[in-house]
């Protein structure tokens, strides 16, 4: 069975620190990876996904992950928060077999960024 | 691109009685389905999803079902709610995910 890992519930960080957000799968076969982020008070918004090709994938907002797969991981990056980017983010993969592709969520990670 | 329509945004209901929440998928055809319940600290939970017209597979064993009358139609349904079936549902359809923007269920 599919499974997604974010380690980090909470996360507090100053305006323009660095960020990474982990978040591990488990599934054998080929996947496909996604980073959603919701802000609060707003539904799910998608950031960033990768399908194939070029593992670095850059999304909105100056977000970007890498996709390794030797680690299963596919961890969240930006360079330099902003307040706006308080939020929670959820990492969600969906397993590619035959017919079915359901997906499947992390528990999310509170990111609070402080001014 | 792909909206996902899902009703009502609100809803408080009795303990005991049915539930229907409908989601209806706009600008795509035969696209797969999905009802994931939010709830905090334990991210979205898959309950059901469907790749096509009466086909469901359940996630969870629960008090909820689904069904798939047609190709853009997907509904949450239950016979008689419980108070542990209040949360927040959303629907979703790929690819890749578009969320609905949600139902908020209060079972009283």
């Amino acid at each position: 069975a599919q499974s997604v890992s974010q380690h980090n519930h909470h996360v507090i960080l100053s305006e323009a620190a660095s960020l990474e957000l982990g978040c591990n799968y488990s599934y054998g076969g080929t996947v496909n990876l996604f980073w959603y982020v919701q802000y609060p008070g707003q539904h799910l918004q998608l950031l960033l996904k990768y399908f194939s090709g070029d593992p670095l994938v850059k999304g909105i907002k100056g977000f970007e992950a890498e996709f390794i797969k030797s680690k299963f991981s596919f961890n969240l990056r930006k360079p330099s928060v902003q307040w706006s980017d308080t939020a929670e983010y959820f990492c969600a993969v969906r397993g590619i077999s035959g017919g079915y592709q359901k997906v499947t969520f992390g528990t999310g990670t509170k990111l609070q960024v402080i001014p | 691109s792909q909206t996902i329509h899902q009703w009502p945004a609100t809803l408080v209901q009795p303990v005991g009685s049915p539930l229907s929440l409908e989601c209806t998928v706009e600008g795509t055809s035969n696209p797969n389905l999905y009802w994931y319940r939010q709830a905090a600290g334990r991210g979205l939970q898959l309950l059901f999803y469907s790749v096509g017209i009466g086909q469901i597979s359940s996630e969870v064993p629960q008090n909820l079902s689904a069904s798939r009358p047609q190709d853009r139609q997907f509904i949450l349904s239950s016979k008689k709610l419980l108070l542990s079936d209040s949360g927040f549902y959303l629907c979703a359809g790929d690819s890749p995910l578009h969320f609905g923007n949600g139902t908020r269920l209060t079972v009283t």
